[in-house]
């Protein structure tokens, strides 16, 4: 049973667009939601995170929205650069602290020049 | 700092092996993750650490599977006897646990073949 859904394997984007990644969650207890980005023979990455007291966290080109009646969360990249072709996981969890993550399986983004 | 540090980076064996893979977490971390990396069901969490200490290991999948954590700089997970099915990228990854956001950073992975 997946807590924590990505229901788009891959994505395909134009440089320069926008990409979303979208993430859904079933465990109301989720409180943190946190993005990571994975490049081939690398571990995953942290890229941005967000509490559940808030609906939108901004670092630089990446944002973060978070629809919590939804239980739905969405990375959105602009502009894309072919640099950010890699698989990004969404990750949830239900406190802070030294807590694991529950991630779901994937996107792979595909930034075409 | 060089970060989590994993090791094999990539391990190859015959099925019945016994395999054991290598983490160092970051300096002044005081929880430990292992991951593992299938096709089948993406990134799961099979054991975890605070201050040494295993928390919930819930997710090991057999009794083949065990880990220890001996002191706050080194930790092992080992499979044996191992099987084609343990076929995975391993992931160790560490946490301060300060702060709200929970980052984990996570090592390079163990690709484990079992033949």
């Amino acid at each position: 049973d997946q807590q924590v859904k990505q229901n788009s394997p891959s994505l395909s984007v134009q440089e320069g667009r926008i990409s979303i990644l979208n993430c859904d969650y079933t465990n109301s207890m989720f409180d943190y939601f946190l993005w990571y980005k994975k490049y081939p023979a690398e571990g995953p990455t942290f890229l941005i995170s967000i509490s559940s007291i808030k609906d939108k966290n901004e670092d630089g080109r990446f944002t973060v929205f978070l629809n919590k009646s939804a239980k739905h969360l969405s990375l959105h990249i602009v502009p894309s650069q072919p640099g950010d072709s890699a698989v990004y996981f969404c990750a949830a969890s239900p406190a802070s602290g030294n807590t694991p993550l529950v991630f779901g399986k994937g996107t792979r983004l595909s930034v075409i020049a | 700092d060089a970060g989590v540090i994993q090791s094999p980076r990539h391990e190859v064996t015959e099925m019945g092996q016994e395999v054991t893979l290598r983490c160092k977490p970051i300096s002044g971390h005081n929880s430990l993750f292992w991951y593992r990396q299938t096709m089948m069901r993406g990134l799961e969490l099979l054991i975890y650490f605070n201050n040494n200490v295993p928390i919930d290991d819930s997710g090991m999948p057999e009794d083949r599977f065990s880990a220890k954590m001996p002191n706050a700089s080194f930790s092992t997970l080992k499979i044996q006897p191992s099987e084609p099915r343990d076929s995975a990228v391993y992931f160790c990854a560490s946490s301060a646990g300060t702060g709200a956001y929970n980052e984990q950073f996570f090592g390079p992975g163990t690709r484990l073949t079992v033949l």
